[in-house]
Order: C-alpha cells, then structure tokens, then sequence
C-alpha cells in the first residue's frame, strides 16, 4: 500500500508567524510530488508540482523543496496571515506506466492563522 | 475559478437509484480524473480518461462507470447507490498525462438517503 503522509494533521499559528508542514511520500516510482491549497467550500488550487530532487519553488510568502531520494517535501509560509487559513494537500504521482499512473492525495494539513 | 465546471453542485437521492455527475474541463485539456472525497477521507483517485480514452483506474467500485464524449466532457455514472457513496465528487483536468498540475472543478455534493 502506497501512502503518503502529512504532518502536522493540524496546525495553529497567531498572525505573522512563520510555519512549516511535511510530506512523506514512497521514494520508489517517483515522477512528481504537487502541493494544493484548499479552502473551506472551494476547491483544491495548485500551488506547485515538482519533479526534481533539490528543486525548490516560491510564490509569494509560500516556498516548497523536494528531497526525492529520503521521500519528503516541506511547505513554508512565511509570516502568515489569516487569508492563509486552509488544508494544505500534497500529492505524489506515481508513475508504473500505462493504466497505473495516478495521483496519491495526502490527508492534508489543517492550518487556522488567527487575527 | 479554476475553468473546470461541474454539475449538478448538490444531488439528493435515495439507495438504489443511479445519478449521473458532469464535467466539462478547462478548454485545451484533454485530460478528466474523477475523485471522492467521502467524510474523514482525503481525496481519492477514481478513474483518469484522456481524449476520450480510460488512462488510469484509481479505487472505482464496480457501481460505478464514466466516459469521456468527443467534446471532452466526462461524466460518472453511479448506480445501485448505497448509504456510504454520500461524498464529495470532483472531477479536474490537465493539459496530459505527464503528472503536471490539476484544474479542480466546484465538485458535486451527493447525498444518499
């Protein structure tokens, strides 16, 4: 069984804290590892997709890397603010050929940023 | 908005019946996944078609079915429907195949009585 994992499960920040999360996913069959943003009563928003070992993306205040040989990536936010408030989602794209390539959700990370 | 359009956003209906759930997908997208997010559960990968043809099966019970037309719409068939199908059902859509981001639809709330 193929899982990946997300911790914290949730997390609460005041304002203008900086904060973390991690993803671990199978280090085997790896193609690409991608972050969303999910808001409450929207729908998950990419924030990245990445695919090489060391890669590191930024938007904004919110920057990812990706360890593709131990099977992790953190997610940072920078001095983070309440329009921050959302469960954070990774995914890993297995990649077995054909029929089998699939996205693999996380259970998300629940972050509250309060006022 | 993502682009990704689906419908109908709320659907109630009773076991055993059979719904039919759609989306259109961005324009220039030639792929459509379907996924259930039931309660406590994160988002689970049903079935990917792309250009009309079933690419990737995720964990689809046999109850259910989907397609994807020529004008790259796709819809999920759900039959026989049981207490437990009551979930979250969204479908996205990529420009391919190659693992790059996908376009989350509104998604379809169903609710089975």
């Amino acid at each position: 069984i193929l899982n990946v994992e997300q911790s914290p499960q949730s997390l609460h920040v005041q304002e203008g804290d900086s904060t973390n999360f991690t993803c671990s996913f199978p280090s085997s069959n790896f193609y690409a590892l991608h972050w969303y943003r999910w808001e409450t009563a929207k729908s998950p928003e990419a924030l990245f997709v990445m695919t090489l070992n060391g890669d590191e993306k930024k938007k904004g205040r919110i920057s990812a890397t990706l360890n593709t040989k131990e099977g992790y990536s953190y997610l940072y936010i920078k001095g983070s603010q309440p329009e921050d408030s959302a469960t954070y989602l990774c995914a890993f794209y297995l990649l077995y050929g054909g029929a089998t390539n699939k996205l693999i959700f996380g259970t998300g990370t629940l972050l509250a940023v309060q006022p | 908005d993502s682009g990704v359009t689906q419908t109908p956003k709320h659907l109630i209906t009773a076991t055993g019946q059979r719904v039919t759930l759609r989306c259109s997908p961005r324009s220039g997208d030639l792929s459509v996944y379907w996924y259930q997010q039931s309660l406590d559960q994160g988002l689970q990968f049903l079935i990917q078609y792309y250009n009309g043809e079933e690419r990737a099966k995720g964990n689809i019970l046999e109850r259910f079915s989907a397609q994807q037309f020529p004008d790259l719409h796709s819809e999920l068939n759900l039959s026989s429907l049981e207490l437990g199908d009551s979930a979250l059902y969204f479908c996205a859509s990529s420009v391919n195949t190659q693992g790059g981001e996908q376009y989350f639809g509104p998604g379809t709330r169903l609710t089975v009585t």
